[in-house]
């Protein structure tokens, strides 16, 4: 929604550019991570996710690098484009007999034509 | 379409006044949530249900009741409002629990709620 970018740090390229929006977790048993993309008035929406097991995943465009020694997880975007502008953020899931998904509060994006 | 279903997108109420958010899913999945997201506090998890009948609480239940008589539909209930409830309100759902590895969490477009 419109009030979501608020108080968020924010990252701002130029259209063309790779973009790299870095989120740190906060717990070393988590195994799976998701990154989402929500633009303004909708809801989040699923982008790539990676399981612990792995380091890096790719998709169009998106590439996601998990590094656990250091608990810092990565979205790259290649060559953003105006339509990438949006806050992005990480989620975290932790399984201790059930689940439970923890989210980042995020980082806008604001790409520049 | 494959999507989740809010209504209604922009409610404004008093006080007091019992209202229902709805939510619905086509995609057969078991799992739904309620989220609230607002400024600097990120999404948090009010509620939750791994199954018809079966719920459980998030992180913030106060003040909120749901229900899952159906598998398709979750609705979320706000018995006696108040304005500390304003805010921006996001059902998920996903195949099975708290998403899983190419099969993650898929939200609807939000409702947003204002509480005078």
């Amino acid at each position: 929604g419109e009030s979501v970018g608020l108080h968020l740090p924010t990252l701002s390229v130029q259209e063309g550019d790779n973009s790299i929006i870095n989120c740190a977790y906060s717990n070393s048993a988590s195994d799976y991570f998701i990154w989402y993309k929500q633009e303004s008035g909708k809801g989040p929406q699923f982008i790539i996710d990676i399981r612990s097991n792995m380091d890096k995943r790719q998709g169009q465009r998106v590439t996601v690098l998990l590094n656990k020694t250091v608990k810092h997880l990565s979205l790259q975007i290649a060559a953003t484009q105006p339509g990438d502008s949006a806050v992005y953020f990480c989620a975290e899931r932790l399984t201790q007999g059930y689940s439970t998904l923890t989210f980042g509060k995020g980082t806008m994006l604001l790409v520049s034509p | 379409e494959a999507q989740v279903t809010q209504n209604p997108r922009y409610l404004i109420t008093v006080t007091g006044k019992k209202l229902t958010v709805t939510c619905s899913q086509n995609m057969n999945h078991e799992y739904m949530s309620w989220y609230r997201q607002d400024p600097g506090l990120g999404l948090r998890q009010i509620y939750y249900s791994m199954n018809v009948e079966v719920t459980d609480k998030g992180d913030v239940p106060e003040g909120y009741k749901v229900s899952r008589k159906e598998k398709r539909n979750f609705p979320l209930i706000l018995e006696s409002p108040s304005p500390n409830q304003t805010s921006l309100y996001f059902c998920a759902s996903s195949y099975r629990g708290t998403s899983s590895y190419n099969s993650p969490l898929h939200f609807g477009n939000g409702t947003r709620l204002t509480v005078t």
